[in-house]
């Protein structure tokens, strides 16, 4: 079944720690996106790529690192430096067909939650 | 800044209704606009897409339109069901398209029996 996964679905992180996200698809696709999703708020982009070994800021990328090194696979990682990392994290993945215009496949998400 | 509006607070509809969701948006030129559907604790599904130069698009009982004098969009389900109570997401998009989507807040759509 081709498809975007995201794994774990649920992580705990003690305050100071480094925790990382992990994104893979099997969908052939170009660009993949990490999303944050707040209660009552719509998605913040955190980090794009469009192509293995480069990436983009998102509007909120402080405190969150991630890397490209494969086409299928882009781990977010949350550092110590996010001020507030307890969210629920989408990663998604589209083509780059033409001029792009192309819907984004969303994986299950990752709820984070700092203890 | 740009700014995406929603509806803010839930919208019930009888079944068998139609359910009309508004998108409204200031600052931002997008070259097309999609609507997604998201149930509780799940990612975004994809539902329409409708570029700059459209007027409308249909799919099933689903129908959108987008007016960018207005710069809004409307969301229709018609003949609503009970299975189609979920939030529903409107994102907009540049023209070089992967650069990621800006996102409303949602609305939360209740269809009851």
């Amino acid at each position: 079944d081709g498809g975007i996964t995201q794994s774990p679905k649920y992580l705990f992180r003690k305050e100071g720690q480094n925790v990382t996200l992990s994104c893979e698809q099997n969908l052939n696709h170009d660009a993949m996106y990490w999303y944050r999703q707040d209660p009552g708020q719509g998605l913040r982009l955190i980090y794009y790529s469009q192509i293995v070994n480069d990436f983009q800021k998102g509007d909120i990328a402080e405190g969150y690192s991630v890397s490209r090194e494969k086409k299928e696979s882009f781990p977010l990682t949350v550092t110590s430096a996010q001020k507030n990392p307890t969210a629920f994290y989408l990663c998604a993945s589209s083509t780059l067909m033409g001029r792009g215009n192309t819907e984004a496949f969303f994986g299950q998400g990752t709820r984070l939650t700092v203890v | 800044s740009q700014k995406i509006e929603q509806n803010s607070e839930a919208l019930n509809i009888q079944e068998g209704k139609t359910a009309t969701l508004t998108c409204n948006y200031t600052n931002y030129s997008p070259a097309y606009l999609q609507w997604y559907r998201q149930d509780p604790g799940r990612g975004p599904v994809f539902l329409l897409l409708i570029r700059e130069n459209e007027k409308e698009k249909r799919k099933e009982r689903l129908k959108v339109t987008f007016d960018t004098t207005l710069k809004q969009s409307l969301f229709h389900i018609t003949a609503s069901q009970p299975a189609d109570s979920a939030t529903y997401l409107c994102a907009l998009g540049s023209g070089g398209g992967a650069d990621g989507l800006t996102f409303g807040k949602g609305t939360h759509l209740i269809i009851q029996p």
